[in-house]
């Protein structure tokens, strides 16, 4: 079975530049979560999809951040402008849905900002 | 304070030892608690849930301590493939989850 899907792997861009990052979870996964992962910490939840709605986006920085996942399939995370804090890896995860489930996490994308 | 804290290590230890890491949670209305293995530049991947009654996995004991608010995982008989850093994590009724920094292993021949 095909696990969680990121692209792009690696991205470096400048200060005040825009990024979009892609996320297409496991097939029949209701549930997507996108993950900021900062050198040295553990992941921090952004956003939760349950299908096509959004469950809980308090710690995303909606004045730079922005995500969706219209179909309730892939899902796209955006940062505009990006700032140098940003650098982190960005990671997906996916689950079936129901409360409690396992979540499984994509490969990531490495954001460098410089 | 951190809803979850864990100490950073690193714990260097030999091959074949047995070592312990304790994982603390401030959310007492946390209901599932997990134990996730992430390798160097790989995604977390999760190694075991950890259940009020303890739970073994070969060399993999997760406990959790309700009224302590703290969770443990024991690695008995060390490998050097086990050299990894250990996340611990709960969630909540929307099953999201909150993570620790993680705790580094490095097993040494």
């Amino acid at each position: 079975e095909a696990g969680v899907a990121q692209s792009p792997r690696y991205k470096i861009i400048e200060k005040r530049q825009s990024v979009a990052f892609w996320c297409n979870p496991i097939s029949g996964h209701a549930t997507l979560y996108w993950y900021q992962q900062i050198l040295g910490q553990g992941p921090k939840l952004l956003i939760q999809f349950q299908n096509n709605g959004v469950v809980d986006d308090s710690q995303l920085p909606k004045d730079r951040f922005s995500a969706e996942r219209l179909k309730g399939v892939d899902s796209t995370l955006k940062i505009q402008p990006a700032k140098l804090e940003d650098s982190a890896v960005y990671l997906c995860a996916s689950s079936l849905g129901g409360s409690l489930e396992t979540q499984y996490f994509g490969p990531g994308t490495r954001l460098l900002v410089l | 304070r951190k809803e979850v804290e864990q100490d950073p290590g690193p714990f260097n230890v030999p091959e074949g030892a047995t070592v312990a890491f304790n994982c603390t949670y401030s959310n007492s209305a946390s209901q599932s608690f997990f134990w996730y293995r992430q390798d160097c530049r790989k995604e977390p991947k999760l190694l075991m849930s950890v259940y009020s009654s303890g739970n073994e996995d070969g060399r993999f004991t997760a406990q959790l301590n309700r009224a302590s608010q703290y969770i443990s995982l024991l690695i008995r008989d060390s490998k050097l493939s086990d050299s990894a850093t250990y996340l611990c994590a709960y969630n909540n009724a929307g099953n999201m989850l909150t993570f620790g920094g993680g705790t580094r292993l490095m097993v040494k021949p």
